[in-house]
């Protein structure tokens, strides 16, 4: 089992739609999660961070399951300019400072 | 303030031929990654830096591939006798860090565009 899976897409929605996107992770000690957001031929950019608590940024919000290893990304009203590649990363806590990449769930808005 | 750099943008290359990537991370910063990812494939990572030190060359594909960083900023990824499968984007990011397992996020720079020949 890969350590952070994510479903490749890609998820083609309408303007306006709600969209959520899992990513399970393997090591039940990690620890630090983000959500990264890749345009085409672009650098990856840190969309958000995920707190055990969950957080919400405008219309973002990140959900983090331990018990279950997973995190969650909910993107609503969803507009033509959110259509990029979604990163899951995933660190464990102590030893190596390398986080683990997710391959990217790719997300199509169209009109 | 700046963030990271890195160069060349674009580097064509002929097969056999060395090449070195530069990155220039955000100040401050002493974490330093490298990655490189493929047309339509994920980050696979190279290389980690924590100041001048690289714990963790684990992912370096082979001997061709070596790294080295001076005075805590600039690094520089070298590939030796490059080969047609090193084509890629070639990206550089760093991030605080701090002892004791305390993470930060990472900033990307733009990339390096390799395409061996």
């Amino acid at each position: 089992r890969k350590e952070v899976e994510q479903d490749p897409g890609p998820f083609n929605v309408p303007e306006g739609a709600t969209v959520a996107f899992n990513c399970t992770y393997s090591n039940s000690a990690s620890q630090s999660f983000f959500w990264y957001r890749q345009d085409c031929r672009k650098e990856p950019k840190l969309l958000m961070s995920v707190y055990s608590s969950g957080n919400e940024d405008g219309r973002f919000t990140a959900q983090l399951n331990r018990a279950s290893q997973y995190i969650s990304l909910l993107i609503r009203d969803s507009k033509l300019s959110d259509s990029a590649t979604y990163l899951c990363v995933v660190k464990r806590t102590g030893g190596s400072y390398i986080p683990t990449f997710g391959r990217g769930t790719s997300l199509i808005v169209h009109p | 303030g700046a963030g990271v750099s890195q160069s060349p943008s674009n580097k064509v290359t002929e097969k056999g031929k060395d090449v070195e990537l530069r990155c220039d991370p955000i100040s401050g910063h002493t974490a330093l990654y490298w990655y490189r990812q493929s047309l339509g494939q994920g980050l696979e990572f190279l290389i980690y830096f924590q100041g001048n030190s690289a714990p963790d060359k684990s992912g370096l594909p082979s001997d061709r591939f070596s790294a080295e960083r001076t005075g805590g900023s600039v690094s520089t990824l070298t590939i030796q006798r490059t080969q047609q499968e090193d084509s890629a984007v070639y990206l550089c990011a760093s991030s605080l860090a701090l002892a004791g397992g305390s993470s930060y996020e990472q900033y990307f720079g733009p990339g390096t565009r390799l395409t061996v020949t």
